[in-house]
């Protein structure tokens, strides 16, 4: 157990919906990243929070869009939902400063797009 | 150049024997090198890591093997047991990039008894 949570385990929902899917770093860190994973583009990183701020973006769609909250938890909104999105979604934590290395991985959450 | 380049996809190997995953990288400022394995419907587990002022680390049965001039770093498993079964991951990052993971394809290790 890594001590980053994840919620919920699985989402199935349809296309052109909204979801919103949960994190909370382990206990001290500051940074939170999100990740995707598929079959065809395996993992890939989409965004870094540090202390509520945006560190770095990767190949995030302007569907997609995060946040972290005063007490460091992280959410990650998905919206006008395609097939394609259908993926399991990371979260790691590191920290507590901003520079990355030790990531630690949640366990994810299963987003089914039907 | 922000590749991550990882070989075999796949590899059988036989318990007691050494396994062994090779990963390539373009981006000469990338300082931070990762192994991660992940079991199926779990999430990417941190193994081990270096970093490339140095050429080799050992944890355990798990070392990691770091060729700065050819770009290329690899990991080595010995003694592997089925237990070890999972796919494993490389992955490279940048201080200078906010800590992003750049991550290699995975390789399928599947260990025989």
């Amino acid at each position: 157990d890594s001590g980053v949570t994840q919620t919920p385990k699985h989402l199935i929902t349809a296309t052109g919906q909204r979801v919103t899917l949960r994190c909370s770093p382990r206990s001290g860190d500051l940074s939170v990243y999100w990740y995707q994973q598929s079959l065809d583009q395996g993992l890939q990183f989409l965004i870094h929070y540090y202390n509520g701020e945006e560190r770095a973006k990767g190949n995030i769609l302007e569907r997609f869009s995060a946040q972290q909250f005063p007490d460091l938890h992280s959410e990650l909104n998905l919206s006008s939902l395609e097939l394609g999105d259908s993926a399991l979604y990371f979260c790691a934590s590191s920290g507590p400063w901003s520079g990355g290395d030790e990531q630690f991985f949640g366990p994810g959450t299963r987003l089914t797009v039907l | 150049q922000q590749q991550v380049k990882q070989s075999p996809q796949s590899l059988i190997v036989q318990k007691g024997g050494i396994s062994i995953i090779n990963c390539a990288y373009e981006n000469t400022a990338f300082d931070y090198f990762p192994w991660y394995q992940q079991f199926p419907g779990k999430g990417p587990a941190l193994l081990i890591a270096i970093r490339p002022d140095v050429s080799e680390k050992k944890e355990g049965r798990f070392t990691i093997s770091f060729n700065k001039s050819a770009k290329q770093f690899s990991l080595h498993i010995m003694d592997s047991q089925p237990g070890d079964s999972a796919t494993y991951f490389c992955a490279a990052s940048s201080n200078n990039q906010g800590g992003k993971l750049i991550f290699g394809q995975g390789t399928e290790l599947s260990v025989k008894p």
